[in-house]
């Protein structure tokens, strides 16, 4: 069975610039998360998605969006990139509606230059 | 103050030793506990989730709730080199306001 998916593995933008990221979650997983992870802040939570529908919401500004597909694909954008941006982005999936028994991909690595 | 506390290490022991992860938090809204293992360069992997207090027991590893002390603990039996990797601790609430919290990861080293 495969494991959750993240692309690109690796990206370097611009500041200003904007970029989304991917996520394929395992097959049957309706349950979507994204996680900021850097070494000052640590792993903090972005958002979760179920259903297509953003269910929970951390503490980011609206500069992070996301949105999920009926397939239970996710997509996470991140506007007007900062320097600050720089960081590991992970994603996870869960079958119910729970985020607990999360399964995470190896993460998307941002350098905003 | 963070709302979850984790003493960031890293902590080193011999091949073989009973390891002790903990973290503090203080929001009494904390509900489900887990335990994540992160090796370099990869996404964390759910070792163990407790609801509420208590213990729970995988294989050589063991999870506790104190929720009357806001404390939890991961053991770690016989250690192996190979569990050599950061553990994070994290937290959710289940009603009021959602927060899912990490601490900031315990690197273990574990000495062959």
């Amino acid at each position: 069975k495969a494991g959750v998916t993240q692309t690109p593995r690796y990206l370097i933008k611009t500041r200003g610039q904007q970029v989304t990221l991917s996520c394929s979650p395992i097959s049957g997983h309706r349950s979507v998360s994204w996680y900021q992870q850097t070494p000052g802040q640590g792993l903090q939570f972005l958002f979760e998605y179920f259903s297509e529908t953003q269910r929970n919401k951390g503490n980011f500004p609206g500069r992070f969006s996301g949105r999920q597909f009926s397939n239970s694909r996710s997509e996470m954008n991140v506007s007007t990139l900062e320097l600050g941006d720089s960081a590991l982005y992970l994603c996870a999936s869960s079958w119910g509606d729970s985020n607990t028994e999360a399964f995470f991909g190896q993460g998307t690595r941002l350098t905003v230059v | 103050q963070k709302e979850v506390e984790q003493d960031p290490g890293p902590l080193s022991v011999p091949e073989g030793a009973i390891v002790s992860l903990n973290c503090t938090y203080s929001n009494s809204a904390f509900q489900y506990f887990m335990w994540y293992r992160q090796y370099s360069r990869k996404g964390p992997e759910l070792l163990m989730y407790t609801y509420s207090s208590g213990n729970k027991e995988d294989g050589r590893f063991t999870a506790q709730v104190d929720k009357s002390s806001k404390y939890i603990s991961l053991f770690i039996r016989d250690s192996q080199p190979s569990d050599s990797a950061t553990y994070l601790c994290a937290m959710r609430t289940t009603s009021g306001t959602y927060k899912y919290i990490f601490g900031t990861g315990t690197r273990l080293k574990v000495l062959a």
